[in-house]
């Protein structure tokens, strides 16, 4: 399977843990990006990574999240000390620059209990 | 102010028959680009279609049309001969340039929920 992956599918975390996410872009793309989807909403914009370098940050990205892309392949995003309110779907997308077209993996399923 | 803008929460159609899902758009830049995704209850999004704001023909996909109407900002898409497997929620999304960092990130409606009756 050569799509976006990422992992772990589903995680189940009591507040105040911290997270970690992984996302594996389609191996080509240089460009990558990360979003989060409530419950009864379209994926909101978080952060977004041209080869290694973070280049875009929503203002949805509080100082407990942080994202990271070492040698431009694969990229974490990890939640400190996890609130409830970070209850969501968590996908990530990949691209080429120069095409428009972003590919989501299946997202990453975090509930905060 | 919503840039994007899905007025039907939910929709029903028969299977076999078409349907047409409501998106308006708001942006003041001339380049952007419109996307519609499909989203089972699995949560991957899988693309549909895409029409870019400089192109005069309404983009086509199999069974999916894209009714693009530039001056009124809408870019409802359409699914013809409807299929049970169509059931999902769909999501309009827009393109933008983003000048600071050259990024493109999609800006999405908040849904419409297709049920296809057999």
């Amino acid at each position: 399977d050569t799509g976006v992956s990422q992992d772990p599918r589903h995680k189940i975390t009591k507040r105040g843990q911290n997270v970690t996410f992984r996302c594996d872009p389609i191996s080509e793309h240089n460009r990558l990006y990360w979003y989060r989807q409530t419950l009864g909403q379209g994926p909101e914009f978080l952060t977004y990574f041209q080869n290694e370098a973070q280049l875009e940050k929503s203002r949805l990205l509080s100082d407990r999240f942080s994202a990271e892309r070492p040698k431009g392949s694969f990229s974490t995003l990890e939640i400190q000390r996890t609130e409830q309110g970070d209850s969501a779907m968590y996908l990530c997308a990949s691209s080429l620059e120069g095409f428009y077209l972003q590919f989501f993996g299946p997202g990453t399923r975090l509930t905060v209990l | 102010a919503q840039k994007i803008t899905q007025t039907q929460p939910g929709m029903f159609v028969q299977e076999k028959e078409a349907v047409t899902l409501d998106c308006t758009y708001d942006t003041s830049d001339q380049s952007y680009g419109l996307f519609w995704y499909k989203q089972p209850s699995s949560g991957e999004m899988i693309f549909l279609i895409y029409q870019g704001s400089y192109d005069e023909q309404n983009a086509t996909e199999g069974r999916y049309s894209l009714n693009f109407q530039k001056a009124r900002k809408s870019a409802n898409l359409v699914i013809s001969a409807s299929q049970l497997g169509d059931s999902a929620m769909y999501f309009c999304a827009m393109r933008e340039r983003n000048s600071g960092a050259g990024s493109y990130q999609l800006t999405f409606g908040k849904g419409t929920k297709l049920s296809v009756i057999p």
